[in-house]
């Protein structure tokens, strides 16, 4: 198993740019989800998913969209890039809380952005 | 409101002591508690998770934590602490009704000779 792919590893946008982080995952997971880590505010949720065609927002959703047409993948895509979206993005995945109980969140090795 | 508080922003340990890192939580039925690890430019990796039973709970490398309900805390200790675990440090919850976790603000670990 790979487990939990992101892709790019590094990328540099200029202002105003739109782009998509991509995210797969093999262990056929329900849950999917998406966090930027910025210094002094730990991992922040973006989008989250449920269930492929179920997506939902979290703590800090302005300026990013997300689908899931599959149970693999959750892309996240920024529209407009602007400077305060330059962080490190996680993405994670999971079996259901609600389903499972006993499971926990796989990361990714992020991608770091630059926003310019 | 689901929180979590990592009260220590950095804690500075001599290798060889014990070391104990401080999470307390905010969640209304008994949460999911994790303790995850990241090392300089990696993803986070699970060191161990509470879901019920006994309290005390053992993890990867050595890491072991407490689950206090009286207290919502949920403290990772660790009996003589290497160098190689310099790294932060998050503590999470999980929540079944918003199938979600919620992490800390983290604590960074840095580790003297």
């Amino acid at each position: 198993n790979a487990g939990v792919t992101q892709t790019p590893k590094f990328q540099v946008l200029k202002t105003g740019q739109s782009m998509t982080l991509q995210c797969a995952q093999d262990m056929n997971h329900e849950y999917m989800s998406w966090y930027r880590q910025d210094p002094g505010m730990g991992l922040r949720l973006i989008h989250y998913s449920v269930g492929a065609g179920i997506t939902d927002q979290g703590e800090v959703p302005n300026g990013y969209n997300v689908s899931r047409s599959t149970t693999e993948d959750f892309p996240l895509r920024l529209l407009s890039a602007a400077p305060s979206q330059t962080s490190v993005y996680f993405c994670a995945s999971s079996y259901s809380l609600k389903d499972i109980g006993n499971t926990e969140a796989f990361f990714g090795q992020g991608t770091r952005l630059t926003v310019v | 409101a689901q929180s979590v508080t990592q009260p220590d922003i950095h804690i500075t340990v001599s290798e060889g002591a014990s070391l104990e890192l401080r999470c307390n939580y905010s969640y209304g039925a008994t949460p999911y508690l994790f303790w995850y690890v990241q090392s300089p430019g990696q993803g986070l990796q699970l060191l161990l998770k509470y879901f019920s039973g006994d309290t005390l709970v053992q993890g990867i490398k050595g890491f072991e934590a407490e689950f206090k309900r009286s207290q919502s805390s949920f403290n990772l200790r660790k009996p003589s602490v290497h160098w190689s675990d310099a790294a932060e440090y998050f503590c999470a919850v999980g929540v079944n009704t918003g199938n979600q976790f919620y992490f800390g603000t983290g604590t960074s670990l840095t580790v003297i000779p």
